[in-house]
């Protein structure tokens, strides 16, 4: 079946260290990729998104890119910041399905 | 344009009884889904709703569960005779057409069963 796996956390920065958080999927067909944050105590936001191969979405400093030969769409950040602090979810969507396909999260900690 | 709302954002249900979530899409939007998520846990699919329809309902428990989407008002789901391991986020999401890949997220509910 589909999935997505993400680095386990905690993942503990400095401010303004870079940021990668690694993020695989596995799909019987094309998916859409997508990050959501997920701040304390809050629903899910979306960060960023790419549709197909090679596409690289960006937000907010975040960008990825939709890496289709290594099945991969990596999070990144140059310099992240205390506000940067939450939960960030890799996601995929299939378009013949009806669901959200998410990892199991990965929780950024940054300290001043 | 308000978001995706929720309430309550916070049920408190002892075993056996039943919690009621609520769930108002997105203005314009007639696709709502709903995920659980369990503590320290990704979002896992539960079950996706069109205005009066059932559509995928593949990711809910097939016992004390149900979900609907009445022409008006919230969408509903329903937990009947609650146990301490329906304790979880609940949280819905609503797209604008179906098939929609980009979901906007509501703030949850988080129900705690004692």
């Amino acid at each position: 079946g589909d999935s997505v796996t993400q680095m386990e956390g905690p993942v503990t920065l400095s401010e303004e260290a870079c940021l990668t958080i690694n993020c695989t999927y596995t799909a019987t067909g094309y998916p859409s990729l997508f990050w959501y944050v997920q701040y304390p105590g809050e629903g899910l936001q979306l960060l960023l998104k790419a549709t197909k191969a090679d596409d690289k979405g960006s937000n907010k400093g975040f960008e990825a890119t939709y890496r289709k030969e290594t099945t991969s769409f990596h999070l990144e950040k140059g310099s992240v910041q205390v506000s940067d602090s939450a939960v960030y979810f890799c996601a995929l969507f299939l378009n013949a399905g009806n669901m959200l396909t998410f990892g199991g999260g990965t929780r950024l900690m940054v300290k001043p | 344009n308000a978001g995706v709302m929720q309430n309550p954002r916070h049920l408190v249900r002892r075993r056996g009884q039943e919690a009621r979530l609520r769930c108002s899409p997105m203005k314009g939007h007639s696709h709502v889904y709903w995920y659980r998520q369990l503590p320290e846990e990704g979002l896992k699919f539960m079950v996706y709703l069109q205005k009066e329809n059932i559509i995928d309902e593949s990711g809910m428990p097939k016992e004390r569960f149900s979900a609907e989407f009445p022409k008006e008002g919230p969408s509903i789901l329903r937990i009947q005779q609650v146990v301490r391991g329906d304790s979880a986020a609940y949280f819905c999401a609503s797209s604008p057409f179906q098939g929609g890949d980009t979901q906007y997220f509501g703030p949850g509910t988080r129900l705690t069963v004692l």
